[in-house]
C-alpha cells in the first residue's frame, strides 16, 4: 500500500511569506505528526493530530500551525516566514495504537530567502 | 522522556555485524527503547523497539541490559545500504506518537 505522501517536495519562499505543506497518511492511519529537521537543531517534534484533534504540540512559536481533516490528511502552515524556518519538514503517520512505530514521508524541503 | 547518549559515529565493514550502543541511564520502568534510522535525505525508518526483553525482527536485534540502563542495536550482516544515522529513543507508550530524537550515531558501512 502507498506510503506517506508529502507535497510539495521542494519549495522556495521569501521572508514574510507564508507556506502550507500537505501530508497524506497511509490508508487507515488516523494519527499524523510533524517534525522539523535542521542541521543545527536536528529532528524536532512540531505537533501531532489524531481524529482531527491536536493531541500534542512541540515548543514552536504560534506561527507554526496545523490541522487534520476528516480523511486524516493533514496540513501544516508557517506564517511570516523567517530565514531560520528553512528546513526539511517531515510528516509521519501511525495506526493510532501508540506503538511508537511511525511511518515517515520523504519530507518537504523549504528554503526561505 | 529519558535522555539517550550515543556515539556520534561508527564504522563497520560490509558483511560484519554492526553493534550500535545507546546509554539511557535515567530510563523509567514504563519507558520503551526505540530505534529508528535515517538514510540520507529520506524520512526516518522504524527499526525495532523493546521494554526489557531482547527483541529480534527481520532488520535487527535489540539487546537491553538487565538494569535497562543501556541497549545495543545489532545489524547482523551490515550492507552498504545500512549506512545511515541511527537514533535511539526512549519513550513512554501512552497516548501519543511524539518522539524525541537525539543526535544519533552516523554508521558508515565500508566495502
Amino acid at each position: 500500500k502507498a506510503g506517506v505522501t508529502q507535497t510539495p517536495r521542494y519549495l522556495i519562499k521569501t521572508r514574510g511569506q507564508q507556506v502550507t505543506l500537505s501530508c497524506s497518511p497511509i490508508s487507515g492511519h488516523r494519527s499524523v505528526s510533524w517534525y522539523q529537521q535542521t542541521p543545527g537543531q536536528g529532528l524536532q517534534f512540531l505537533f501531532e493530530y489524531f481524529s482531527e484533534t491536536q493531541r500534542n504540540k512541540g515548543n514552536f512559536p504560534g506561527r507554526f500551525s496545523g490541522r487534520q481533516f476528516s480523511n486524516s490528511r493533514s496540513e501544516m502552515n508557517v506564517s511570516t516566514l523567517e530565514l531560520g524556518d528553512s528546513a526539511l519538514y517531515l510528516c509521519a503517520s501511525s495506526g493510532g495504537q501508540n506503538t511508537g512505530e511511525l511511518f515517515f514521508g520523504e519530507g518537504s524541503r523549504l528554503t526561505v530567502l | 522522556d529519558a535522555k539517550t547518549t550515543q556515539p556520534p559515529s561508527m564504522d563497520c565493514a560490509e558483511g560484519r555485524a554492526a553493534n550500535l550502543p545507546c546509554n539511557h541511564s535515567t530510563i523509567s520502568g514504563n519507558e520503551y527503547v526505540y530505534w529508528y534510522r535515517q538514510i540520507h535525505s529520506q524520512g526516518p525508518q522504524y527499526i525495532i523497539h523493546g521494554l526489557k526483553n531482547n527483541e529480534t525482527n527481520e532488520m535487527a536485534s535489540l539487546i537491553i541490559t538487565e538494569d535497562r540502563k543501556s541497549s545495543t542495536l545489532i545489524l547482523p550482516h551490515a550492507t552498504l545500504r545500512d549506512t545511515a544515522v541511527y537514533y535511539c529513543i526512549v519513550r513512554v507508550a501512552y497516548n501519543t506518537d511524539k518522539l524525541i530524537f537525539g543526535t544519533g550515531t552516523r554508521l558508515q558501512v565500508f566495502p
